[in-house]
């Protein structure tokens, strides 16, 4: 089957450092999304991996391992604006390149 | 460049009513797709087109939900008639396609059925 899990909800305090995990089942994994979702807002992209290994863009960073179904989004130097969801998607390279999305992380970030 | 843009940003409607919502992709896009997002949720795919072909609509409710492409450009979705359920945000994405699938999302519409 198909699946996708990561946490309902986060804590974290602002300059801190926090990870968020995402665990996937599915067949003809291609890659795995990280979206940032504010609230009352659209989805925007953040990262994309496709090969195992850490993929560092400024304050966020991606991990996946293909071989675990596992991928991490890393956050460093926690800032108020950071307060979102964080949604996980995994790409299915199918006929269709389906995209199955997780029911999002809320991260609340504390001063 | 112009994002995809997508009216009305809010609807309200009673139930049994009807209701359409429009989406203009990026320009150059094949693939566009209509998503359903409940409070707390993630975006659930409703209907996937490549082009103005229709690749997945799995998890369209296809007795009142209707969505076509016109031309292989803009889309609109349709929902006749709306149930109190129904109320959620509608969002559209497009994607390059041809293996690039990072999707770019319109602002969504906020329909609530009363």
């Amino acid at each position: 089957g198909q699946n996708i899990d990561q946490p309902t909800e986060m804590t974290a305090t602002e300059g801190a450092i926090v990870q968020i995990n995402c665990t996937y089942q599915t067949s003809g994994f291609n890659g795995l999304f990280w979206y940032q979702q504010h609230a009352g807002e659209a989805p925007t992209f953040l990262s994309y991996n496709v090969l195992d290994g850490l993929e560092e863009k400024g304050r966020f960073s991606s991990f996946l391992s293909r071989s675990k179904g596992y991928s991490y989004l890393l956050l460093k130097e926690l800032q108020m604006k950071d307060s979102a969801s964080y949604l996980c998607a995994a790409h299915n390279a199918g006929n269709n390149r389906k995209l199955i999305w997780g029911l999002g992380t809320s991260l609340a970030v504390n001063p | 460049e112009a994002g995809v843009a997508q009216s009305p940003r809010y609807k309200i409607i009673e139930k049994r009513q009807s209701v359409a919502f429009w989406c203009n992709p990026i320009s150059g896009h094949a693939t566009l797709y209509w998503y359903q997002q409940i409070l707390g949720q993630g975006p659930k795919l409703l209907i996937q087109f490549q082009n103005n072909g229709v690749v997945d609509d799995s998890q369209l409710p296809k007795d009142r939900f209707s969505a076509e492409r016109l031309k292989g450009v803009d889309s609109t979705l349709k929902i006749q008639p709306a149930k109190l359920e129904d109320s959620a945000v509608y969002l559209c994405a497009s994607s390059l396609g041809r293996g690039n699938t990072e999707a770019f999302f319109g602002q969504g519409t906020r329909l609530t059925v009363v």
